[in-house]
């Protein structure tokens, strides 16, 4: 496996509904970052982790978004009563340092 | 004062020439200024990335300049080809536990013709 990789790549969800999102690192790369990107827009930060640790959440976030990385390796992006506006294609990337160098394709999102 | 504006939002260009997208930030605490370049249905994926103690970073055909006092900082593409056709993003962020928190521009769509 060369690169980051998400699952699903996409989910259909009616409104008010848990929906909870995969992702898998570079395997050596101790940071994990997850983004929301809707169309037109730069990536928006929701937060990121450092081994286990979430060391930054997005204050955009509600209660109804978390995230987890048990044992540093994966990680999991869960939303609860999703929403319209949770619409939207959400990123994940890993780096060894610095920022996210490399994102995975996404999983896009749609409640209806 | 989190603001990173990019521009333009869309730029044509023939095979050859340079095209080149600005950004402009506001916080200056930012310290790391990363450009990503975006393909469609495909995540975005770090091109290059400077920091404010150098003016000028080359890497192959893609160079950043950076004004400091201007808080600007802008992508160049020498020699673009259609191949450099994508969507380009500027980030900014903060050192320390917050390098993992970027602030993106709004984007520039590029088309290079061949």
């Amino acid at each position: 496996d060369t690169g980051v990789s998400q699952d699903p790549r996409h989910k259909i969800t009616k409104r008010g509904q848990n929906v909870t999102f995969r992702c898998d690192p570079i395997s050596e790369h101790n940071r994990l970052y997850w983004y929301r990107q809707t169309l037109g827009q730069g990536p928006e930060f929701l937060t990121y982790f450092q081994n286990e640790a979430q060391l930054e959440k997005s204050r955009l976030l509600s209660d109804r978004f978390s995230a987890e990385r048990p044992k540093g390796s994966f990680s999991t992006l869960e939303i609860q009563r999703t929403e319209q506006g949770d619409s939207a294609m959400y990123l994940c990337a890993s780096s060894f340092g610095l920022g996210p160098g490399f994102f995975g394709p996404g999983t896009r999102l749609t409640v209806l | 004062q989190q603001q990173v504006k990019q521009s333009p939002q869309s730029l044509i260009v023939q095979k050859g020439g340079i095209p080149i997208i600005n950004c402009a930030y506001e916080n200056t605490a930012f310290d790391y200024f990363p450009w990503y370049q975006q393909f469609p249905g495909k995540g975005p994926a770090l091109l290059i990335a400077i920091r404010p103690d150098v003016s000028e970073k080359k890497e192959g055909r893609f160079t950043i300049s950076f004004n400091k006092s201007a808080k600007q900082f802008s992508l160049h593409i020498m020699d673009s080809q259609p191949g450099d056709s994508a969507t380009y993003f500027c980030a900014a962020s903060k050192s320390g536990t917050s390098y993992g928190k970027l602030t993106f521009g709004q984007g520039t769509i590029l088309t290079v013709h061949p």
